[in-house]
């Protein structure tokens, strides 16, 4: 089974400042990961994900995240947010070598940008 | 465009009525997901299907059931509303060995 832990559930942070969003994950056997923004009103839209490779994924609107095996975590960060950066996100991991797609997704962190 | 709509957007209903929340997507995806969103608990799978008349338990189905007669159309249902099932309810598809997830815009449900 997977389990994903997400520490911050709320992250205030002013306007062009550089963020960091954590996310650490457990699981027996290989997955892949993923990180979803949820904004105001709105279903989840896949920001970015990591499947093999590069360990330095590059999402939608800036965003990028590093997996670190050793420490089993896959954090987001932006250098400079804006005000609609405010927005729920979600650390997402599913298990590698399944037939099915089934998501265990951390509780979220609320970004909060202020100008 | 992936679009996966649902039929609410909010919903009332009162203690142990039946309800129906219809989710329908037009990308032709053979997967559909049931999640429910609360505060500090992220997204739990309720029900999810892998094609016409199939289904499986996610991994909160009680209270729940589900029913999916065409491939586009994967509805929840509530068969006597509790006040615990207050919440938003969010669908979603894919196709097979895609990583993605289509998400709808959720369906917040209110049972008094």
């Amino acid at each position: 089974a997977q389990s994903v832990t997400q520490l911050d559930s709320q992250v205030p942070v002013f306007e062009e400042a550089p963020v960091e969003l954590r996310c650490n994950y457990s699981s027996s056997v290989s997955v892949y990961l993923f990180w979803y923004v949820q904004y105001p009103n709105q279903g989840l839209q896949l920001l970015l994900k990591y499947l093999s490779g590069s360990t330095l994924v590059k999402g939608i609107n800036g965003f990028e995240a590093e997996f670190n095996k050793s420490q089993t975590s896959f954090h987001l960060r932006k250098p400079s947010v804006h005000i609609s950066d405010t927005a729920e996100y979600f650390c997402a991991v599913r298990a590698k070598n399944t037939g099915f797609q089934k998501l265990v997704f951390g509780t979220g962190t609320r970004l909060l940008v202020s100008p | 465009d992936v679009k996966v709509t649902q039929s609410s957007r909010y919903l009332v209903k009162r203690t142990g009525e039946k309800v129906f929340l219809e989710c329908v997507q037009d990308m032709d995806h053979e997967n559909m997901f049931w999640y429910r969103q609360d505060p500090g608990l992220g997204l739990r799978l309720i029900y999810f299907s892998y094609d016409v008349k199939m289904k499986e338990k996610g991994d909160i189905p009680e209270g729940y059931s589900v029913s999916r007669e065409k491939k586009e159309r994967f509805s929840l249902i509530l068969e006597s509303a509790s006040t615990n099932q207050t919440s938003m309810y969010l669908c979603a598809s894919s196709s097979p060995g895609a990583h993605e997830q289509y998400f709808g815009p959720g369906t917040r449900l209110t049972v008094t």
